[in-house]
């Protein structure tokens, strides 16, 4: 089966600009994640998808950072404007899912390989 | 916060010694993934253990799981250079399949 794929791979912006990043997940695949990773650091979850409804978005700092999942599948993560803290990778997940798939166990995540986001 | 934490932060060992990385975690879980992530790359799934499994192998990965003391161990035996990577613990928090990860263990195996 093709992977999780994100785009662009790298990314360098000033500060106060604007960008986005995209992912497509596995086909099928009913939960998204989106996850920030600084350097030397484990993921940091910003918002998790079920279909093309937000499950989670607690750890997304509304005023700047936005996500949409359209029609349940690719998926648009956006920041306007960028500070210099935004600096990481963010990387794209995708899952069956366990309430999917009607399971008491948690699927599996797939990974993209990220995308790096240099903030100057 | 980070419900997981693994330890040690990181590790250098010879190759053909075996690596061993733990977890804990802070509440009751139904099951626990651990994932590898090779530099500039995005993680990879390596084991899932249920809450009913004390131990689980895969090959050369050997994963233990103690409810009671909410921790859960990954063996890595006669190790490669291959495995130098960074690996994670990952708690799900709810079976809205919310997956929350640790600061992660650092590998490095030493040729």
């Amino acid at each position: 089966e093709a992977g999780v794929a994100q785009s662009p791979r790298y990314k360098i912006i000033e500060k106060r600009q604007s960008v986005a990043f995209w992912c497509n997940p596995i086909s099928g695949h009913a939960t998204l994640y989106w996850y920030q990773q600084i350097l030397g650091q484990g993921p940091k979850l910003l918002i998790q998808f079920q279909n093309n409804g937000v499950v989670d978005d607690s750890q997304l700092p509304k005023d700047r950072f936005s996500a949409e999942r359209l029609k349940g599948v690719d998926s648009t993560l956006k920041i306007q404007p960028a500070k210099l803290e935004d600096s990481a990778v963010y990387l794209c997940a995708s899952s069956l899912g366990a309430r999917a798939r009607n399971l008491s166990y948690n699927s599996p995540l797939h990974f993209g390989n990220g995308t790096r986001l240099t903030v100057t | 916060s980070q419900q997981g934490e693994e330890d040690p932060q990181a590790l250098s060992i010879q190759e053909g010694e075996n690596a061993t990385m733990n977890c804990s975690y802070k509440t009751s879980i139904n099951n626990l993934q651990w994932y590898r992530q090779n530099s500039g790359r995005g993680l990879v799934h390596l084991i899932l253990i249920r809450s009913n499994e004390r131990e689980k192998h895969s090959g050369r990965l050997r994963v233990t799981l103690d409810t009671s003391k909410k921790s859960s161990s990954l063996l890595i035996t006669a190790s490669r250079a291959a495995d130098t990577a960074s690996y994670f613990c990952a708690i799900p928090m709810n079976r809205d399949d919310k997956i929350i990860f640790g600061k992660g263990t650092r590998l490095h195996i030493l040729p």
